[in-house]
């Protein structure tokens, strides 16, 4: 099993549609949890952290779930802009300041 | 502007080639990572440094070195022994207090082919 797992999509929504991506992780024992955004061919960007008590960044909300071991990014009135590939990251306790990567979900927002 | 500069871009190699990939950042970063992404997979850790001279291996270390004689640097080199070096490299950094909460920033990365 993957310590990271998401499901890769592609998901094909039409623009201004609500969309979640769920995320699951292996280790009870994580300590610090993420989404970036990745755009085809180019480097991953922090789109958020992701805070015990759920947080909000404008139309994207990021919840974690520790007893179920899962973290979810929800996303609001979608853009066209938002089409790119959204990756989970999850900072094990004991790992030291390393970071293991989920393989991303694909978002494609259309007309 | 702060920021994380990987070059070049693009970088071809011949068989029983070594090459380096560069990586500066002026982002007052203690740590610095080496991943590589292949298609339809996730990025695997290659090396990370948490202090100037010093690093460890990550998950995929074999065929590759590092070097870590300045901060702000954190040269790659792909050795002859990586028999499959054809991937997307990407070089990130970090604060990289232990414990803190802080993710990791990337640079734009570095395509590397063989020729």
């Amino acid at each position: 099993r993957k310590e990271v797992e998401q499901d890769p999509g592609p998901f094909n929504v039409p623009e201004g549609a609500t969309v979640a991506f769920n995320c699951t992780y292996s280790n009870s024992a994580s300590q610090s949890f993420f989404w970036y955004r990745q755009d085809c061919r180019k480097e991953p960007k922090l789109l958020m952290s992701v805070y015990s008590s759920g947080n909000e960044d404008g139309r994207f909300t990021a919840q974690l779930n520790r007893a179920s071991q899962y973290i979810s990014l929800l996303i609001r009135d979608s853009k066209l802009s938002d089409s790119a590939t959204y990756l989970c990251v999850v900072r094990f306790t004991g790992g030291g300041n390393k970071l293991t990567f989920g393989t991303g979900t694909q978002l494609k927002v259309e007309l | 502007d702060g920021g994380i500069t990987q070059s070049p871009k693009y970088l071809f190699r011949k068989e029983g080639q070594n090459v380096t990939l560069s990586c500066e950042q002026n982002l007052n970063h203690d740590a610095m990572y080496w991943y590589r992404q292949d298609p339809g997979q996730g990025l695997r850790l290659i090396y990370y440094s948490q202090i100037v001279n010093d690093f460890q291996k990550g998950d995929i270390a074999e065929g590759y070195s590092v070097s870590r004689e300045k901060k702000e640097s954190f040269p790659l080199t792909v050795t002859s022994a990586q028999k499959n070096p054809t991937a997307f490299y990407l070089c990130a950094s970090s604060i990289g207090n232990r414990g803190s909460n802080q993710p990791q920033h990337f640079g734009d990365g570095t395509r590397l082919s063989i020729l």
